[in-house]
């Protein structure tokens, strides 16, 4: 597609639930990012894949969220035994060229999560 | 460690008046900034970037910024603001893993 989709738009799930947010880059773009973000807040980073592979998951709060990119495209975040406070739009961007130096990423809508 | 500080979380102008808005910076290495604006439910929309050479840099929508290094700063600028161009304003830094870091964000209002 022309850009970067993300589904669902919204989800709400009971707490304990398990979720998974999906991502389709832009084609051809190596370089995948996963965001959260809280209202009225900036981005905060979670992970970054270089094709396949988790570059840097530093961002990952903790073991109940979890994110692969098998074939090198579309994303998947996977979140455990969801809680109240993973409650957030959580961002999806991919950029090219690997995504180095001075290469923009560009963020596709977001998915609304909700836990009750 | 990089990252990036917006020191003001709202700046109010008048349509027709010149608007700014803040970021300073911290990076080791060549510094790569971004500045992004978010709609309302919206994902966000690439602005412009700064990699190398002119310190002024234009972007989308007659926004431009201005790197300065001795201030490690990269304030946006638009000569004449809109009303349209109310929205959450964002700075980036791009660090030497790849990643992006985000600064908190300024809500920018343009009244009539």
């Amino acid at each position: 597609g022309a850009g970067v989709s993300q589904t669902p738009s919204n989800k709400v799930t009971e707490k304990g639930k398990y979720v998974e947010l999906r991502c389709d880059p832009i084609s051809g773009h190596t370089a995948l990012y996963w965001y959260r973000q809280s209202l009225g807040q900036g981005p905060e980073f979670l992970i970054y894949f270089q094709g396949t592979g988790a570059a840097d998951d530093s961002g990952l709060p903790n073991d109940r969220f979890f994110a692969v990119r098998p074939e090198g495209s579309v994303s998947t975040l996977k979140i455990q035994r969801t809680e109240r406070g993973d409650s957030a739009v959580y961002l999806c961007a991919s950029s090219s060229q690997g995504g180095r130096e001075g290469t923009e990423a560009f963020f596709g809508q977001g998915t609304r999560l909700t836990v009750v | 460690a990089q990252s990036v500080a917006q020191p003001e979380d709202q700046v109010n102008v008048a349509e027709g008046n010149p608007l700014t808005v803040k970021c300073t910076y911290s990076v080791s290495g060549n510094p790569y900034l971004f500045w992004y604006v978010q709609y309302p439910n919206r994902g966000l929309q690439f602005l412009l970037k700064y990699i190398t050479g002119d310190n002024l840099v234009k972007g989308s929508y007659g926004f431009e910024a201005e790197f300065n290094k001795s201030q490690t700063s990269f304030h946006l600028k638009k000569p004449s603001a809109l009303v349209s161009d109310s929205a959450l304003y964002f700075c980036a830094v791009r660090d030497q893993g790849g990643k992006l870091i985000f600064g908190q964000g300024t809500e920018l209002s343009v009244k009539p």
